[in-house]
């Protein structure tokens, strides 16, 4: 079965500096992976996937996300965080077409990002 | 930009009652599902639709749980004898074809079960 693991309950970056919120998966075969994010009251919002290719991945707003097969990580990453960037970031994985339960996204816990002025 | 609606966006009913929770999907979308979030807790699956069937189930979709596309633009979730524990934010999403396709989310609907 589909999991994928947020460690971070919170993380907390000052205005300007690099943001990095972890991901990682167990998935059988090559995962379909996703990045959403939710504001207070607001649904998720769809940020970036990897799907297959490059392994570093460009989505809204300015924040990317890398995906690393051999750490089966995929971290999500923004140079120059912004006060509004807070909010809540989920991780979320899909198996390939085909393959048991390939339907369903399956939700990490969640990290929430806080960052200061 | 299109988006997922949902209505209400929040209904408050008494134990045992029957909800609707209603849908407007995105209009070229093939896909739906529902999921929810309990407070504090992951989103979970609860239902994939296509082509006017259920295409994969959680084992949270039990008999009380019903969905349909009654008009072709609207598609709902039922839950015909409401418990304490379906209190949640429940959430419809839509995707198009193929599983290499993100889902979009509504802004969901928060269900108290009094």
């Amino acid at each position: 079965a589909q999991s994928v693991a947020q460690p971070e309950d919170q993380v907390n970056v000052a205005e300007g500096n690099p943001l990095t919120v972890k991901c990682t998966y167990s998935v059988s075969g090559n995962p379909y992976l996703f990045w959403y994010v939710q504001y207070p009251n607001r649904g998720l919002q769809f940020l970036l996937k990897y799907i297959t290719g490059d392994n570093l991945v460009k989505g809204s707003y300015g924040f990317e996300a890398e995906f690393n097969k051999s750490q089966t990580s995929f971290h999500l990453k923004k140079p120059s965080a912004l006060v509004s960037d807070s909010a809540l970031y989920f991780c979320a994985v899909r198996s390939p077409f085909g393959d048991t339960g390939f339907q369903k996204l399956v939700f990490g816990t969640g990290t929430r990002l806080l960052v200061s002025p | 930009e299109p988006e997922v609606t949902q209505t209400p966006s929040h209904q408050v009913t008494q134990m045992g009652q029957e909800v609707i929770l209603r849908c407007v999907p995105i209009s070229n979308h093939l896909y739906f599902y529902w999921y929810r979030q309990i407070l504090g807790q992951k989103v979970e699956f609860l239902v994939s639709f296509y082509n006017n069937e259920i295409s994969e189930k959680s084992e949270i979709f039990d008999d009380q749980f019903s969905v349909e596309r009654p008009d072709g633009s609207n598609f709902t979730l039922k839950i015909r004898s409401t418990k304490l524990e379906d209190s949640a934010m429940y959430f419809c999403a839509s995707s198009t074809e193929g599983a290499a396709y993100e889902q979009y989310f509504g802004p969901g609907t928060r269900l108290t079960v009094t």
